[in-house]
């Protein structure tokens, strides 16, 4: 079946630091969407992508659809204490089912 | 707070017993799915449904089942367990019958199960 495979699987990184990670997928996607899961909480929509080549952001978070349609990149700018959490990317397979990637685990050393 | 309500938040029990989680979808949400998520492991998708009907199933165990009722609530009932079942398990719901548009599912904070 479809699978998604997200890295890096953990980041330490400094606040102030950019942050970027990616998903692939050897299948392609009509539909990228970004999660993140804040300790404790399930997880929370962040951005959703619909085209090819498509860049939308929201607030210091940018993310991109791969032209191949096979790859997603979400990139966080200056990060800060409240941007650790666990981010997924999802996107539906042929049965309109979500595929999750297994996560990118964000920590931001003290 | 995304409306979607799960209950009990912590649960704690032996090996052997049976539990039933419950969740109260958003207003207006037809579809409910259920997710297993073990320590530090991503997402595992269980089973949705849409109006009371199963609609997909994923990586459920046979020792678990599902419902939605008539009010859309739902409930993921888990028997004979084992240390293994020790997880979060999430609830979430969204209005299509499909992971359409914005695909948008909206999660509750999730059912910490252990098993002793």
């Amino acid at each position: 079946g479809q699978q998604l495979n997200q890295s890096p699987q953990s980041m330490f990184i400094q606040e102030g630091e950019d942050v970027s990670m990616n998903c692939t997928s050897s299948s392609i996607f009509n539909t990228w969407l970004w999660y993140k899961q804040e300790p404790g909480e399930g997880p929370v929509l962040l951005i959703a992508l619909y085209k090819a080549g498509e860049l939308t952001s929201n607030g210091r978070l940018t993310a991109q659809f791969g032209i191949t349609r096979k790859d997603s990149f979400l990139n966080i700018s200056a990060s800060i204490p409240s941007d650790v959490g666990i981010y997924f990317c999802a996107g539906p397979d042929s049965n309109y089912q979500l595929i999750w990637g297994a996560g990118t685990k964000l920590i931001i050393k003290p | 707070d995304s409306g979607v309500t799960q209950t009990p938040k912590h649960l704690i029990t032996a090996t052997g017993q049976r539990v039933t989680l419950r969740c109260s979808p958003r207003s207006g949400d037809l579809s409910v799915y259920w997710y297993q998520q073990s320590l530090d492991q991503g997402l595992q998708f269980l089973i949705q449904y849409y109006n009371g009907e199963e609609r997909a199933k994923g990586n459920i165990l046979e020792r678990f089942s599902a419902q939605q009722f008539p009010d859309l609530h739902s409930e993921l009932n888990l028997s004979s367990l084992e240390l293994g079942d020790s997880a979060l398990y999430f609830c979430a719901s969204s209005v299509a019958y499909r992971t359409s548009g914005t695909g948008e599912l909206f999660f509750g904070e999730g059912s910490r199960l252990t098993v002793l």
